[in-house]
């Protein structure tokens, strides 16, 4: 197993354009977390499934923000509309119960 | 609502020393505790993770960490550091439920390694 997988790696878009993230979970895992983090913080959840259902939404995943996770397996997050506030690293884990998430390395989005 | 406080930023160390990153955490039920570490660009590498039973628990890359309930504790401590353990460390709590709304971490301590 590779671990968690997150295309791109790196994403320069200009403000207005949408952009989407790919992560691809550990295979076996049925939960997947979408984080962003900012520079000097700690990741900030943004949003969680199991399986294909979307359980869980924070106030930070503004209406501009969808996320997928068709037949449970890999989930796209998209944004529309970009802003320069949008700037941060986007982070994705997967997990099972009781046993703590495993993050990919995220994807680096600079709005200019 | 859950919370982890870091109190210190930036912690230098000189290399070969021992190490003891601080960790409080606030959590009405039994928490679920973890410690990553992130590397400049990377993604987060989980260390160890407390849940139940031995409040002294061993991690990867010879670190430990200890659970101390009275305190709301979860310090992470290693014998001798190396100079590869310079990075980013961040202590999260989860809910007891099995981390149905993911982890809430803390913002992180950044760890310089004197030579």
């Amino acid at each position: 197993d590779t671990g968690v997988s997150q295309d791109p790696r790196h994403k320069i878009t200009k403000r207005g354009q949408n952009v989407t993230f790919r992560c691809d979970p550990i295979s076996e895992h049925n939960r997947l977390y979408w984080y962003r983090q900012t520079l000097g913080q700690g990741p900030e959840f943004l949003t969680y499934f199991q399986n294909e259902a979307q359980l869980e939404k924070s106030r930070l995943l503004s209406d501009r923000f969808s996320a997928e996770r068709p037949k449970g397996s890999f989930s796209t997050l998209e944004i529309q509309r970009t802003e320069q506030g949008d700037s941060a690293m986007y982070l994705c884990a997967s997990s099972i119960i009781r046993d703590g998430l495993f993050f990919g390395s995220g994807t680096q989005l600079s709005v200019l | 609502a859950q919370s982890v406080t870091q109190p210190d930023i930036h912690i230098t160390v000189s290399e070969g020393a021992s190490l003891e990153l601080r960790c409080n955490y606030s959590y009405g039920a039994t928490p679920y505790l973890f410690w990553y570490v992130q590397s400049p660009g990377q993604g987060l590498q989980l260390l160890l993770k407390y849940f139940s039973g031995d409040t002294l628990v061993q991690g990867i890359k010879g670190f430990e960490a200890e659970f101390k309930r009275s305190q709301s504790s979860f310090n992470l401590r290693k014998p001798s550091v190396h100079w590869s353990d310079a990075a980013e460390y961040f202590c999260a709590v989860g809910n007891s439920g099995g981390g149905a709304d993911g982890l809430t971490f803390g913002k992180g301590t950044h760890l310089i390694i004197q030579p």
